[in-house]
């Protein structure tokens, strides 16, 4: 079965710091990569994803994040964070041989100070 | 015009008891899911529905049924509340079952269960 790694249970960061959640995954075969986010009392939105394709991937609010297939890591990073990127910041895996279920890590709460 | 909508957002209720929870989706996809996030914010599949058809079920108590009238509605209905039960809900929907269609999440359900 899938795990999904990410090791940064709570991190605090002062604004305009720059940003980088680790996310590690267990498959072995081709997988399609997630990074979700949740506000406060609000629900997961998309942030980036990865099908193929260039491995450094560009999302949304300034957001971006590499695959690297090696180390079966996808990473996610901003250069310069903000007050309101305080959230709760999910990294997930399926396989696209299998059916599209997804296998979430356990999810990085992201505090930043202004 | 939201995309994902479930009904309530609250449900507290005493052990025992027998609750549903709604959700529906306008976006025309033909997959929907639940999630549930315990209290340490860990996300896992519990369902999903293609077509109508059940295709994943994990191993979630038998007392959790999913039921679906039309491709547009995926409940979870559970029976014999338990105290363990407590967590929040989230429903999703994508297109079809492969693994290149990204989930779109509801606001969630927050069930306490007394």
């Amino acid at each position: 079965a899938q795990s999904v790694s990410q090791h940064n249970h709570h991190v605090i960061l002062s604004e305009a710091a720059s940003l980088e959640l680790g996310c590690n995954y267990s498959y072995g075969g081709t997988v399609n990569l997630f990074w979700y986010v949740q506000y406060p009392g609000q629900h997961l939105q998309l942030l980036l994803k990865y099908f193929s394709g260039d491995p450094l991937v560009k999302g949304i609010k300034g957001f971006e994040a590499e695959f690297i297939k090696s180390k079966f890591s996808f990473n996610l990073r901003k250069p310069s964070v903000q007050w309101s990127d305080t959230a709760e910041y999910f990294c997930a895996v399926n396989q696209i041989s299998g059916a599209n279920n997804l296998f979430f890590g356990t999810g990085t709460r992201l505090t930043v100070i202004p | 015009d939201t995309a994902v909508s479930q009904t309530p957002k609250y449900l507290v209720t005493q052990m025992g008891n027998d609750k549903s929870i709604k959700c529906e989706q306008n976006l025309g996809h033909d997959t929907m899911y639940w999630y549930k996030q315990d209290s340490k914010k860990f996300l896992k599949i519990m369902f999903s529905y293609n077509n109508k058809e059940l295709i994943i079920n994990e191993t979630v108590p038998n007392r959790f049924s999913p039921k679906s009238p039309d491709k547009a509605h995926l409940n979870l209905h559970i029976n014999s509340l338990e105290l363990g039960d407590s967590a929040v809900y989230f429903c999703a929907s994508s297109h079809a079952l492969a693994g290149y269609n990204e989930q779109f999440f509801g606001p969630g359900t927050r069930l306490t269960v007394l």
